[in-house]
């Protein structure tokens, strides 16, 4: 069963925009994981934040977790045509690092 | 850099037949695994593998069986392949122990099967 589920479904912006994309879980995480999906391809792992962290950046990525909400957000600043993706949260289980489960996804279009 | 290798991007199969998908890993990994992607469900985990011989049902292992002799190699098998097997699949690896969780994904096989 899926773990994450993004929010929003889709998201469409200009060029220079910020883009925030929400992921909400239900059980208890050792970490979760933002990934990368061009379309077509396979995922591309983007950036990890463990139970224990609160926030992340990664270049022009900004992470965020909530472990109280089961809740986190990805920011991506200062979008750029090249962002366009789907964008996946993936939660690590606690006591079972194995189990990593993928939520349905948020469609980034950003326009030029 | 870890990659992930997948027998065929593009596959049409038919309704009855037997299907292998196949995936390479060259980074040594111990953990492999087999998702589906379908629209609006993200990725569901069929699979998983934690060691030569070794694996565990996923979410949603009916209609497929997997086998793994070596430890690059994980092979995913449709027995008897149905319209409703029509996705894209997808293969990944990752080593665990490393407090590195990130999987590592190959480029996917898009199915179909008429």
């Amino acid at each position: 069963s899926q773990q994450g589920e993004e929010d929003p479904q889709a998201l469409s912006i200009q060029e220079g925009e910020n883009a925030t994309m929400n992921c909400s879980y239900k059980t208890s995480i050792n970490n979760l994981q933002w990934y990368r999906q061009n379309s077509g391809r396979g995922l591309v792992h983007l950036i990890l934040i463990r139970s224990n962290e609160r926030e992340k950046h990664s270049g022009r990525l900004r992470v965020t977790l909530d472990t109280s909400k089961k809740s986190s957000s990805l920011l991506i600043t200062a979008s750029r045509a090249a962002d366009t993706a789907s964008y996946f949260c993936a939660t690590v289980r606690a006591y079972n690092n194995n189990d990593m489960r993928f939520g349905a996804g948020t469609r980034l279009t950003v326009k030029p | 850099d870890v990659k992930v290798t997948q027998s065929s991007r593009y596959l049409v199969k038919r309704t009855g037949e037997k299907v292998f998908l196949e995936c390479v890993q060259d980074m040594d990994h111990e953990n492999m695994f087999w998702y589906r992607q379908d629209p609006g469900l993200g990725l569901r985990l069929i699979y998983f593998s934690y060691d030569v011989k070794m694996k565990e049902k996923g979410d949603i292992p009916e209609g497929y069986s997997v086998s793994r002799e070596k430890k690059e190699r994980f092979s995913l098998i449709l027995e008897s392949a149905s319209t409703n097997q029509t996705s894209m699949y997808l293969c990944a690896s990752s080593q665990p122990g490393t407090g590195r969780y990130e999987q590592y994904f190959g480029p996917g096989t898009r199915l179909t099967v008429t």
